[in-house]
């Protein structure tokens, strides 16, 4: 079916580095999530956008959803071993949700 | 957040056995979930949005006699697995929209069909 594009597909950095991750679509969606998932869980919500432009905050994530309402970025700075996981993005419009592929994030020791 | 509780987290069948996977809204009413299938180290797949009170949609290609969906009330909706085979063992996801705000997850059930 139809998918965001995700980037980057993965990431290795060193622990302390700041990450940077987006989502693009060509469609328009009036909800933005990003989750989490660690291996043989389900994924967890991070973060949720709802408006155009709006930026939000959790912690040491930072999310934006673009002003066209068809992109979003999560920033997640001075990285620690702890966020080793898969990230996805997901748009929600009113009949569909569609999700990323992905970001695998590997931190080197 | 609300909270959706998703059980089994894993279990293992026979090959030809059934198995039931429910997907419970703790806190609030979902009249809409969604099943997901992933494979290792890959994206969620979905596979059928699961409506209270009626017929479940499915995606192409999911076939409905093998992946049942009931969705009997608000804050329940169970996925069977009838006449399961090895080829099926994979990572059951179920979640539950809240409105147009939010989808949230259960913890996801491994399948093992031996």
């Amino acid at each position: 079916g139809q998918q965001l594009n995700q980037s980057p597909q993965s990431m290795f950095i060193q622990e302390g580095e700041d990450v940077s991750m987006n989502c693009t679509s060509s469609s328009i969606f009036n909800t933005w999530l990003w989750y989490k998932q660690d291996p043989g869980e389900g994924p967890v919500l991070l973060i949720a956008l709802y408006k155009a432009g709006e930026l939000t905050s959790n912690g040491r994530l930072t999310a934006q959803f673009g002003i066209t309402r068809k992109d979003s970025f999560l920033n997640i700075s001075a990285s620690i071993p702890s966020d080793v996981g898969i990230y996805f993005c997901a748009g929600l419009g009113r009949d569909k949700i569609i999700f990323g592929k992905g970001t695998r994030l590997h931190i080197l020791p | 957040g609300a909270v959706v509780s998703q059980h089994p987290s894993r279990v293992i069948c026979k090959s030809g056995t059934s198995v039931k996977i429910e997907c419970r809204s703790l806190d609030f009413q979902a009249t809409t979930m969604f099943w997901y299938r992933q494979f290792p180290k890959k994206s969620l797949m979905l596979m059928a949005t699961s409506n209270e009170g009626s017929k479940a949609t499915y995606e192409q290609g999911v076939e409905k006699d093998k992946f049942l969906i009931n969705h009997a009330s608000l804050t329940l909706s169970t996925l069977t697995v009838t006449s399961a085979h090895p080829e099926d063992s994979s990572f059951y996801i179920c979640s539950a929209r809240v409105g147009d705000r939010k989808l949230f997850f259960g913890s996801g059930t491994q399948l093992s069909v031996l």
